[in-house]
């Protein structure tokens, strides 16, 4: 069954620390790929995608993210946080064929501190 | 972007009672729309799949007898929670894809209290 794996569950950070956010899936088929954000009492927003081409996706607010195939990773990135991106990020991963719902990962909760 | 509409946005009932939560496309036509359920600190659950002109299809473990979905139109999709109990109080979250775009699109969700 297809899954997606997010390692981090909570992550602590200060102001201006990088940030680095696993996920990983589990399909051996094409998919797309995605990471999305909810602010605490918000909806999700998407932040970045990736469909093909490039493996480094460049999204809102200043993140990234690195598809790496052979790893079935596609981690999240963002080089100096900032207190108003704490937040759940959820990576999700979609089939190109088939079935077009989204597999979503359990989500990491980022607290940056001040 | 495509937008997404949800109808209530909260609602609190008391346990036995109906709840209904609907779902909107607002400027595009979708022939599918996903319902999902989130509890706190938890991430999505996809509960079902709802289509229109036919019957929904529902994930392993969801009732479909106490979540009734019906996608009367290529705009509309509604989840039913049938005789509401205080575990069912949760964040449910319809999505829809636009028909050419591999993405889904998120409504704003329905937080519900069951009292």
């Amino acid at each position: 069954a297809q899954s997606v794996s997010q390692h981090n569950h909570h992550v602590i950070l200060s102001e201006a620390a990088s940030l680095e956010l696993g996920c990983n899936y589990s399909y051996g088929g094409t998919v797309n790929l995605f990471w999305y954000v909810q602010y605490p009492g918000q909806h999700l927003q998407l932040l970045l995608k990736y469909f093909s081409g490039d493996p480094l996706v460049k999204g809102i607010k200043g993140f990234e993210a690195e598809f790496i195939k052979s790893k079935f990773s596609f981690n999240l990135r963002k080089p100096s946080v900032q207190w108003s991106d704490t937040a759940e990020y959820f990576c999700a991963v979609i089939r190109q064929t088939g079935a077009n719902n989204l597999f979503f990962g359990t989500g990491t909760r980022l607290t940056v501190i001040p | 972007g495509a937008v997404v509409s949800q109808h209530p946005s909260w609602v609190i009932c008391k346990s036995g009672t109906s709840v209904k939560i609907e779902c909107r496309s607002l400027d595009f036509q979708a022939t599918t729309m996903f319902w999902y359920r989130q509890f706190p600190k938890q991430s999505l659950m996809l509960m079902a799949t709802s289509n229109e002109g036919s019957k929904a299809t529902y994930e392993q473990g969801v009732e479909k007898d106490k979540f009734l979905i019906n996608h009367a139109s290529l705009t509309l999709s509604t989840l039913t929670v049938t005789s509401a109990h205080p575990e069912d109080s949760s964040f449910y979250i319809c999505s829809a894809p636009q028909t050419g775009y591999n993405e889904q699109f998120f409504g704003p969700g329905t937080r519900l209290t069951v009292l």
